[in-house]
């Protein structure tokens, strides 16, 4: 069974550009979440969707969007690029949201990196 | 809103010795889950174990297992037996109900020295 894939693994961008980021969750799993982890603000909630549906939201500024498609699959959108948005975004697939025998399974993430 | 605190930033341990790794949390919540996870150098996720907070038993996993007060508010992860693949970041981690919305402490560096 394959794991949470996200694409691309490393990209590279300058300040003002805008991102996108994929993850495909585990088959079967209809809930993704996204988190950003920084060395100085750790692993921060970004948001959770569900049925294509945005269920929860971290405190994030707008810039930062996502959204799921009927596969499950998600996107999470970054834009006007800031020199603080350098992270590893990490994705995090469950069967269902807030069953929390549900394990979230993380994928390796994407290592964003902003000039 | 729940916070969760390592306060330990680096740990080392002998290979096939036990160490504990702590771990406490501040919540108004009755229900909720705790987990352990682990991030090697590849940087993947790894959960390693997780807690109903319901259950009084301590949860345990091979050589992973763990001590939970929930008075106390207190989840510390002990691994026995350590071997070199142990090495890697351990974050412990809260979820209540209802979202994935999980929060995670700041992590323990763990080396485990042959």
């Amino acid at each position: 069974k394959a794991g949470v894939t996200q694409t691309p693994r490393y990209l590279i961008k300058t300040r003002g550009q805008q991102v996108t980021l994929s993850c495909s969750p585990i088959s079967g799993h209809r809930s993704v979440s996204w988190y950003q982890q920084t060395p100085g603000q750790g692993l921060q909630f970004l948001f959770e969707y569900f049925s294509e549906t945005q269920r929860n939201k971290g405190n994030f500024p707008g810039r930062f969007s996502g959204r799921q498609f009927s596969n499950s699959r998600s996107e999470m959108n970054v834009s006007t690029l800031e020199l603080g948005d350098s992270a590893l975004y990490l994705c995090a697939s469950s069967l269902e949201p807030g069953a929390g025998a549900n394990v979230l399974t993380f994928g390796a993430g994407s290592r964003l990196t902003v000039l | 809103a729940q916070t969760v605190t390592q306060s330990q930033p680096e740990m080392s341990v002998q290979e096939a010795e036990t160490v504990t790794l702590s771990c406490t949390y501040d919540t108004s919540e009755s229900n909720y889950y705790l987990f352990w996870y682990k991030q090697p150098p590849s940087r993947q996720m790894i959960l390693v174990i997780r807690q109903e907070a319901y259950k009084q038993q301590n949860a345990t996993e091979n050589r992973f297992s763990v001590n939970f007060q929930k008075a106390a508010k207190s989840f510390s992860l002990k691994i026995s037996d350590s071997q070199l693949g142990d090495t890697a970041m351990y974050f412990c981690a809260f979820m209540k109900l209802g979202n994935n919305d999980m929060r995670f402490g700041a992590g323990t560096r763990l080396t485990v020295k042959p």
